[in-house]
C-alpha cells in the first residue's frame, strides 16, 4: 500500500537559517503530493503540491520538487522565520491510471519545526 | 474561502458514551473525509464518504461509524467511546475534479 515516511523531528533552528524536512513515498499509480502544515491549535492548511515528476511546488518561500526517480518530496526554505514555527505534514494522494480518485490522503509522521529569534 | 467546520474544538467525555462529531463544508464538495490525528503517526484515514449516503471504510474503521445524509454535512459517530479513541478527529472536504482537500481546525476528544 502507500506510505509516506519523514524525517524524524523535532527541529529547532535559528531565524534566518537554512529548513530541509525530507520525505519519501512509495505508491501505486501515479501519485500528487502535497506538504501540509499546522499552525498551533489550528486544522491543516495546504502548503504545496505537485502533481507529476519533476514539478515544483512553491509558496510563501517553501519550495519542494517531485523527483520520482528518488521518489522523494524534501521540503525547503532558503531563510526561516519564527512564525514559521508549525507542525509539517507530507502526504500523498494516489490516482488511478484514469486520473481520478476519491482524493484519500496517506500522511507522514508530522515533523515540529521550532523556530527560534 | 472554502470554509470546513467542526462543531467543536474540544469534547470530554465518559467512557461508554455515544459520541457525535460534526463537520459541514459550505463548498458544495462531493468528497467527505474524517482523519485521526496522534503524535507519531500523523494523520490517519477513518471513513470517507465520496456521495450522500455514500460512505467507504478507511484504514481505521473499528469503533466508528459515519452518517452523510446531506452533501454539506458529515458525521462520525463513537458508538461506544473507549480511552484509546482519545484524539484529535479532523474533517476534510474536497471537490471530486480538483485534488486539493480542505481541513476544518479539528476537535480534540478526551474520553475519561
Amino acid at each position: 500500500g502507500d506510505s509516506v515516511t519523514q524525517m524524524e523531528g523535532p527541529v529547532t533552528l535559528s531565524e534566518e537559517a537554512f529548513l530541509t524536512i525530507n520525505c519519501t513515498y512509495t505508491a501505486t499509480g501515479y501519485p500528487s503530493l502535497f506538504w501540509y502544515v499546522q499552525y498551533p491549535g489550528e486544522g491543516l492548511q495546504l502548503l504545496l503540491k505537485a502533481t507529476k515528476a519533476d514539478d515544483k511546488g512553491s509558496n510563501k518561500g517553501f519550495e519542494a520538487t517531485y523527483r520520482k526517480e528518488t521518489t522523494s518530496f524534501h521540503l525547503e526554505k532558503g531563510s526561516v522565520q519564527v512564525s514559521d514555527s508549525a507542525v509539517y505534514f507530507c502526504a500523498l494522494s494516489s490516482s488511478n491510471a484514469g486520473g481520478t480518485s476519491y482524493g484519500k490522503l496517506t500522511f507522514g509522521q508530522g515533523t515540529i519545526l521550532t523556530v527560534h529569534p | 474561502d472554502v470554509k470546513v467546520t467542526q462543531s467543536s474544538r474540544y469534547l470530554v467525555k465518559r467512557t461508554g458514551e455515544k459520541v457525535f462529531l460534526e463537520c459541514v463544508q459550505d463548498m458544495d464538495h462531493e468528497n467527505m473525509f474524517w482523519y485521526r490525528q496522534d503524535p507519531g503517526l500523523g494523520l490517519r484515514l477513518i471513513y470517507f464518504s465520496y456521495d450522500v449516503k455514500m460512505k467507504e471504510k478507511g484504514d481505521i474503521p473499528e469503533g466508528y461509524s459515519v452518517s452523510r445524509e446531506k452533501k454539506e454535512r458529515f458525521s462520525l459517530i463513537l458508538e461506544s467511546a473507549s480511552t484509546n479513541q482519545t484524539s484529535m478527529y479532523l474533517c476534510a472536504s474536497r471537490r471530486r475534479i480538483r485534488i486539493e482537500a480542505f481541513f476544518g481546525q479539528g476537535t480534540r476528544l478526551t474520553v475519561v
